[in-house]
């Protein structure tokens, strides 16, 4: 256990549906960041977000959006779904003293 | 961000060492990491390394830098059959910024 918690491990839904993705970070870690995982893209970095505010943003399309709450936990929400879409969702957390991101199991999404 | 490119596949026979490479474009990058992939798990830190060192070693794990060619290889020692996944090579601009990562090299280990 890596001490990044996410859920649900596995989502199937159909094509122009809508989904929310948890994650909780270590305790203690502010930073949280969403990445999408694929067999043609590798390893997108999609958003970042510190201690509740939006840091940084990847490739993420317009259909997908993210928050972080005062909990430090995060969503990422994923609307319009297209067949595309598909893929593994990982989120990461950072301790501000350590240099290594600590990665969740992921969730894998499947559009049907 | 800049491509992190890496090899796609590596076999070897348990007991070698494996060396994975890796090379960077993005020249500022300050800090670059290895990953490891099980089937069906997460991202595993297997070790970082700063751009200001040339080599870092963590037991059976040597990271080799060259930063003059952007290049960053892995060598694993005595590699054995559980060392099977496949291997990212990542580079973050800095402290707190996104990583990027390499499409990864799938490592075979073969008795």
């Amino acid at each position: 256990d890596s001490g990044v918690t996410q859920t649900p491990k596995h989502l199937i839904t159909a094509t122009g549906q809508r989904v929310t993705l948890r994650c909780s970070p270590r305790s203690g870690d502010l930073s949280v960041y969403w990445y999408q995982q694929s067999l043609d893209q590798g390893l997108q970095f999609l958003i970042q977000y510190y201690n509740g505010e939006e840091r940084a943003k990847g490739n993420i399309l317009e259909r997908f959006s993210a928050q972080q709450f005062p909990d430090l936990h995060s969503e990422l929400n994923l609307s319009s779904l297209e067949l595309g879409d598909s893929a593994l969702y990982f989120c990461a957390s950072r301790d501000r003293d350590f240099y290594g991101y600590t990665f969740g199991s992921g969730t894998r999404l499947t559009v049907v | 961000g800049e491509d992190v490119e890496q090899s796609l596949f590596l076999s070897v026979r348990e007991g070698d060492s494996s060396v994975i490479n890796c090379t960077y474009t993005d020249s500022s990058s300050t800090y670059l990491y290895w990953y490891k992939q099980e089937p069906g798990a997460g991202l595993q830190l297997l070790t970082y390394i700063f751009s200001n060192m040339d080599m870092k070693q963590d037991q059976r794990l040597t990271v080799l830098l060259n930063k003059k060619d952007k290049h960053l290889s892995l060598r694993i020692a005595d590699t054995q059959t559980g060392d099977s996944a496949i291997y990212f090579c990542a580079e973050s601009m800095g402290s707190g910024y996104a990583l990027n990562f390499g499409k990864g090299t799938s490592l075979l280990v073969t008795p």
